[in-house]
Protein backbone atom coordinates (compact mmCIF):
# COMPACT_ATOMS: atom_id res chain seq x y z
CA UNK A 1 0.00 0.00 0.00
CA UNK A 2 1.98 3.14 -1.68
CA UNK A 3 -0.67 5.70 0.76
CA UNK A 4 0.24 9.36 -0.93
CA UNK A 5 2.61 9.78 -3.40
CA UNK A 6 4.55 12.84 -4.46
CA UNK A 7 6.72 13.65 -7.42
CA UNK A 8 9.26 14.83 -7.79
CA UNK A 9 11.36 15.24 -4.14
CA UNK A 10 13.17 18.25 -5.74
CA UNK A 11 13.19 20.46 -8.15
CA UNK A 12 14.90 24.37 -9.26
CA UNK A 13 12.99 26.25 -11.46
CA UNK A 14 13.92 29.67 -12.75
CA UNK A 15 11.47 32.45 -12.38
CA UNK A 16 8.63 32.49 -14.61
CA UNK A 17 9.02 29.23 -15.74
CA UNK A 18 5.64 26.44 -14.82
CA UNK A 19 5.69 23.39 -13.48
CA UNK A 20 2.89 20.79 -11.97
CA UNK A 21 4.01 18.69 -8.84
CA UNK A 22 2.12 15.35 -8.93
CA UNK A 23 -0.03 13.87 -5.91
CA UNK A 24 -1.49 10.35 -5.84
CA UNK A 25 -3.35 8.04 -3.20
CA UNK A 26 -4.50 4.48 -3.26
CA UNK A 27 -6.49 4.61 -0.57
CA UNK A 28 -9.67 5.81 -1.96
CA UNK A 29 -9.89 9.14 0.56
CA UNK A 30 -12.50 11.57 -0.81
CA UNK A 31 -10.43 14.67 0.59
CA UNK A 32 -7.24 16.05 -1.00
CA UNK A 33 -5.08 18.88 0.37
CA UNK A 34 -2.09 20.87 -0.87
CA UNK A 35 0.24 22.52 1.62
CA UNK A 36 3.32 24.42 1.68
CA UNK A 37 5.63 24.71 5.02
CA UNK A 38 7.69 27.36 5.25
CA UNK A 39 10.33 27.51 8.76
CA UNK A 40 8.75 28.37 11.49
CA UNK A 41 4.86 28.81 9.91
CA UNK A 42 3.45 25.55 10.48
CA UNK A 43 1.51 24.38 7.24
CA UNK A 44 -0.14 26.76 5.29
CA UNK A 45 -3.10 25.61 3.26
CA UNK A 46 -3.11 26.30 -0.29
CA UNK A 47 -6.03 24.07 -1.92
CA UNK A 48 -8.27 21.36 -0.89
CA UNK A 49 -10.79 18.96 -2.36
CA UNK A 50 -13.85 17.13 -1.09
CA UNK A 51 -14.18 14.89 -4.10
CA UNK A 52 -13.55 14.77 -7.91
CA UNK A 53 -14.33 17.38 -9.86
CA UNK A 54 -14.78 20.12 -6.60
CA UNK A 55 -11.77 21.98 -5.45
CA UNK A 56 -11.80 25.15 -3.08
CA UNK A 57 -9.16 27.17 -2.06
CA UNK A 58 -7.36 27.41 1.07
CA UNK A 59 -5.40 30.37 2.79
CA UNK A 60 -2.60 30.99 0.39
CA UNK A 61 -4.22 30.25 -2.97
CA UNK A 62 -2.30 33.43 -5.05
CA UNK A 63 0.18 31.50 -7.79
CA UNK A 64 -1.58 28.06 -8.11
CA UNK A 65 -4.21 26.18 -9.46
CA UNK A 66 -5.61 22.75 -8.78
CA UNK A 67 -7.34 20.28 -10.93
CA UNK A 68 -9.02 16.53 -9.28
CA UNK A 69 -10.41 14.81 -12.24
CA UNK A 70 -9.84 11.71 -10.30
CA UNK A 71 -10.48 10.11 -6.95
CA UNK A 72 -6.48 9.12 -7.17
CA UNK A 73 -5.01 12.42 -8.35
CA UNK A 74 -4.71 15.99 -7.41
CA UNK A 75 -1.79 18.19 -9.13
CA UNK A 76 -0.86 21.21 -7.96
CA UNK A 77 0.04 23.60 -11.04
CA UNK A 78 2.45 26.44 -10.53
CA UNK A 79 2.22 29.57 -12.87
CA UNK A 80 4.86 31.85 -13.83
CA UNK A 81 7.26 30.84 -10.67
CA UNK A 82 8.15 33.52 -8.28
CA UNK A 83 11.18 33.26 -5.27
CA UNK A 84 8.36 33.79 -2.81
CA UNK A 85 6.90 30.22 -3.83
CA UNK A 86 10.12 28.64 -2.50
CA UNK A 87 9.11 26.00 0.14
CA UNK A 88 8.16 22.59 1.02
CA UNK A 89 5.41 21.40 -0.53
CA UNK A 90 2.85 18.86 0.96
CA UNK A 91 -0.24 16.58 -0.79
CA UNK A 92 -2.36 14.85 1.97
CA UNK A 93 -5.28 12.68 2.16
CA UNK A 94 -8.42 11.73 4.54
CA UNK A 95 -11.03 9.27 4.07
CA UNK A 96 -13.87 11.85 5.24
CA UNK A 97 -13.03 16.00 6.90
CA UNK A 98 -11.07 16.26 9.75
CA UNK A 99 -13.66 17.37 11.74
CA UNK A 100 -14.65 14.48 11.51
CA UNK A 101 -11.87 12.85 13.57
CA UNK A 102 -10.22 11.28 9.82
CA UNK A 103 -6.63 11.77 9.77
CA UNK A 104 -4.56 12.95 7.07
CA UNK A 105 -2.00 10.93 5.51
CA UNK A 106 0.86 13.05 4.41
CA UNK A 107 3.10 12.46 1.38
CA UNK A 108 7.32 12.90 1.64
CA UNK A 109 6.72 16.41 0.32
CA UNK A 110 8.20 18.21 -3.09
CA UNK A 111 11.39 20.91 -2.01
CA UNK A 112 11.15 23.39 -4.62
CA UNK A 113 13.35 25.99 -5.37
CA UNK A 114 12.84 29.33 -7.51
CA UNK A 115 15.90 31.75 -8.44
CA UNK B 1 -13.67 30.17 13.92
CA UNK B 2 -10.80 28.21 14.91
CA UNK B 3 -7.47 28.56 15.71
CA UNK B 4 -4.47 26.65 17.48
CA UNK B 5 -0.98 28.11 19.86
CA UNK B 6 1.84 26.05 20.05
CA UNK B 7 3.16 27.67 22.88
CA UNK B 8 6.63 26.72 22.30
CA UNK B 9 8.98 26.94 19.40
CA UNK B 10 11.02 25.04 20.91
CA UNK B 11 11.69 22.31 23.65
CA UNK B 12 14.91 21.22 24.95
CA UNK B 13 15.20 18.27 27.17
CA UNK B 14 17.53 15.48 28.25
CA UNK B 15 17.18 11.55 27.39
CA UNK B 16 15.38 9.84 29.50
CA UNK B 17 13.85 13.12 31.13
CA UNK B 18 9.73 13.58 30.97
CA UNK B 19 8.54 15.62 27.59
CA UNK B 20 5.65 18.50 27.63
CA UNK B 21 4.44 20.43 24.53
CA UNK B 22 2.00 23.02 25.14
CA UNK B 23 -1.42 23.44 22.46
CA UNK B 24 -4.20 25.90 23.11
CA UNK B 25 -6.75 25.80 20.76
CA UNK B 26 -10.05 27.92 20.25
CA UNK B 27 -13.03 26.65 18.73
CA UNK B 28 -16.85 27.35 18.25
CA UNK B 29 -17.68 24.09 17.50
CA UNK B 30 -16.57 20.41 19.62
CA UNK B 31 -13.16 20.58 17.81
CA UNK B 32 -11.34 17.30 16.77
CA UNK B 33 -7.82 17.65 17.76
CA UNK B 34 -4.28 15.95 16.59
CA UNK B 35 -0.57 15.93 17.29
CA UNK B 36 1.69 15.10 13.94
CA UNK B 37 5.07 14.73 14.31
CA UNK B 38 7.75 15.04 11.57
CA UNK B 39 11.19 14.10 11.76
CA UNK B 40 13.84 15.33 9.47
CA UNK B 41 13.18 15.36 5.38
CA UNK B 42 10.08 13.34 6.01
CA UNK B 43 6.38 14.08 5.98
CA UNK B 44 3.75 14.79 8.83
CA UNK B 45 3.03 11.30 10.69
CA UNK B 46 0.13 10.65 12.83
CA UNK B 47 1.11 10.74 16.79
CA UNK B 48 -2.68 10.42 18.23
CA UNK B 49 -6.45 12.23 17.92
CA UNK B 50 -8.69 13.11 20.67
CA UNK B 51 -12.36 11.11 19.08
CA UNK B 52 -14.24 12.66 22.71
CA UNK B 53 -14.67 8.73 23.78
CA UNK B 54 -11.56 9.90 26.41
CA UNK B 55 -10.22 12.99 27.69
CA UNK B 56 -6.76 11.03 27.74
CA UNK B 57 -5.26 9.58 24.23
CA UNK B 58 -2.52 7.76 23.60
CA UNK B 59 -0.71 7.55 20.67
CA UNK B 60 2.43 5.68 19.19
CA UNK B 61 5.88 5.47 20.65
CA UNK B 62 4.45 6.35 24.48
CA UNK B 63 3.49 9.80 23.64
CA UNK B 64 -0.16 10.86 25.13
CA UNK B 65 -2.34 14.33 25.28
CA UNK B 66 -4.77 15.63 27.52
CA UNK B 67 -8.10 17.11 26.06
CA UNK B 68 -8.99 19.92 28.91
CA UNK B 69 -11.83 21.74 27.82
CA UNK B 70 -12.44 24.13 30.45
CA UNK B 71 -8.53 25.11 29.65
CA UNK B 72 -8.62 24.50 25.62
CA UNK B 73 -5.78 22.82 25.73
CA UNK B 74 -4.11 19.22 24.63
CA UNK B 75 -0.91 19.22 25.43
CA UNK B 76 1.56 16.30 24.49
CA UNK B 77 3.16 14.49 26.96
CA UNK B 78 5.65 11.71 27.16
CA UNK B 79 7.28 9.99 30.41
CA UNK B 80 10.90 9.72 29.41
CA UNK B 81 12.46 11.19 26.36
CA UNK B 82 14.10 9.25 23.48
CA UNK B 83 17.00 10.71 21.27
CA UNK B 84 14.76 9.75 18.45
CA UNK B 85 11.59 11.86 19.43
CA UNK B 86 13.80 14.82 18.24
CA UNK B 87 11.33 15.75 15.99
CA UNK B 88 8.93 18.88 15.09
CA UNK B 89 5.88 18.73 16.30
CA UNK B 90 2.15 20.02 14.89
CA UNK B 91 -1.11 20.40 16.97
CA UNK B 92 -4.19 20.68 15.00
CA UNK B 93 -7.79 21.38 15.34
CA UNK B 94 -10.20 20.57 12.82
CA UNK B 95 -13.98 22.25 13.99
CA UNK B 96 -17.32 21.15 12.76
CA UNK B 97 -19.85 23.08 11.53
CA UNK B 98 -19.54 21.95 8.04
CA UNK B 99 -15.60 23.05 8.07
CA UNK B 100 -13.54 20.26 6.33
CA UNK B 101 -10.17 22.57 7.04
CA UNK B 102 -7.87 21.46 9.59
CA UNK B 103 -5.36 24.39 11.27
CA UNK B 104 -2.08 23.41 11.83
CA UNK B 105 -0.22 24.94 14.68
CA UNK B 106 3.74 26.60 14.15
CA UNK B 107 5.15 23.59 15.42
CA UNK B 108 7.60 22.99 18.48
CA UNK B 109 11.28 21.79 17.72
CA UNK B 110 11.91 19.07 20.07
CA UNK B 111 15.89 18.72 20.83
CA UNK B 112 16.84 15.73 23.09
CA UNK B 113 19.92 16.11 24.48
CA UNK B 114 22.19 12.61 25.17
Amino acid sequence: NAGVTQTPKFRILKIGQSMTLQCTQDMNHNYMYWYRQDPGMGLKLIYYSVGAGITDKGEVPNGYNVSRSTTEDFPLRLELAAPSQTSVYFCASSLFGTESNSPLHFGNGTRLTVT
Amino acid sequence: AQSVTQLDSHVSVSEGTPVLLRCNYSSSYSPSLFWYVQHPNKGLQLLLKYTSAATLVKGINGFEAEFKKSETSFHLTKPSAHMSDAAEYFCVVSEGGGSYIPTFGRGTSLIVHP
